[in-house]
C-alpha cells in the first residue's frame, strides 16, 4: 500500500511567521510531487509542483524535496489569515506512466492575527 | 476558475437511488481521472481515462460504480443503488499528456449525501 503521511495538525502560526508543512511517501519511484490547498468545502487548488531534489520557490512559497530521505516540505512565509486552510501533498505513483496522485490526509493550517 | 466544471455541485439522494455526475475538462486536456474525498481525508483515486479509454480503475471502484469517456471530451461517473457509505465529496481532475509537469487541475466537486 502506497502512502503518503502528514500531520494533521492543526498548524497554528502567527501572522507574518513562517509556517512549516511536511510530507513523507513511501513509494520511492515516485517522480512528481504536489502540494495543494484546500478551503473548506472547496476543490484542491495547486499551490507549488516540484520534480527535483532542492528547493523551488515560488512568491511566499517554497517546496523543499529530498528523495533519497522521501520527504517534501513546503514553507509559507509571512503568513496570512488566508493563508488558512488545509495543505495536501501528492505525490504521483510512479509505475503508471501517468499521474495517477496518492493523497495525504493533508495539514490544517491555521493564522492568527 | 481552473476550467474544469463539474455537475451538479450538490446532490442528495436516498438510499438505493442511481445518481448520475458529470464533468468538463479543460477543452485541449486528453486526461481525466475521478477521485473521491471524505470529510478529514485526502482524494483517492477512483478512474483515469485518457482521451475515451478508461485505463485503470481503482478496488474503490465496485461494482456499483461506472464511468465514461464516450468521445474523448466529458466523462460521467454513475452510482446505482446508492449506500449512505457513498456519502462524499466526487472530483474530477484533467490534465494534459506530454507537458513537462503534467499537473492535473481539479473541478470545484460534487458532494453527494446519501440518506
Amino acid at each position: 500500500q502506497k502512502e503518503v503521511e502528514q500531520n494533521s495538525g492543526p498548524l497554528s502560526v502567527p501572522e507574518g511567521a513562517i509556517a512549516s508543512l511536511n510530507c513523507t511517501y513511501s513509494d520511492r519511484g515516485s517522480q512528481s510531487f504536489f502540494w495543494y490547498r484546500q478551503y473548506s468545502g472547496k476543490s484542491p487548488e495547486l499551490i507549488m509542483s516540484i520534480y527535483s531534489n532542492g528547493d523551488k520557490e515560488d512568491g511566499r512559497f517554497t517546496a523543499q524535496l529530498n528523495k533519497a530521505s522521501q520527504y517534501v516540505s513546503l514553507l509559507i512565509r509571512d503568513s496570512q489569515p488566508s493563508d488558512s486552510a488545509t495543505y495536501l501533498c501528492a505525490v504521483n505513483e510512479g509505475s503508471g506512466g501517468y499521474n495517477k496522485l496518492i493523497f495525504g490526509a493533508g495539514t490544517r493550517l491555521a493564522v492568527h492575527p | 476558475d481552473t476550467g474544469v466544471s463539474q455537475d451538479p455541485r450538490h446532490k442528495i439522494t436516498k438510499r438505493g437511488q442511481n445518481v448520475t455526475f458529470r464533468c468538463d475538462p479543460i477543452s485541449e486536456h486528453n486526461r481525466l481521472y475521478w477521485y473521491r474525498q471524505t470529510l478529514g481525508q485526502g482524494p483517492e483515486f477512483l478512474t483515469y481515462f485518457q482521451n475515451e479509454a478508461q485505463l485503470e480503475k481503482s478496488r474503490l471502484l465496485s461494482d456499483r460504480f461506472s464511468a465514461e469517456r464516450p468521445k474523448g471530451s466529458f466523462s460521467t461517473l454513475e452510482i446505482q443503488r446508492t449506500e449512505q457509505g457513498d456519502s462524499a465529496m466526487y472530483l474530477c481532475a484533467s490534465s494534459l499528456r506530454g507537458t513537462s509537469d503534467e499537473t492535473q487541475y481539479f473541478g470545484p466537486g460534487t458532494r453527494l449525501l446519501v440518506l
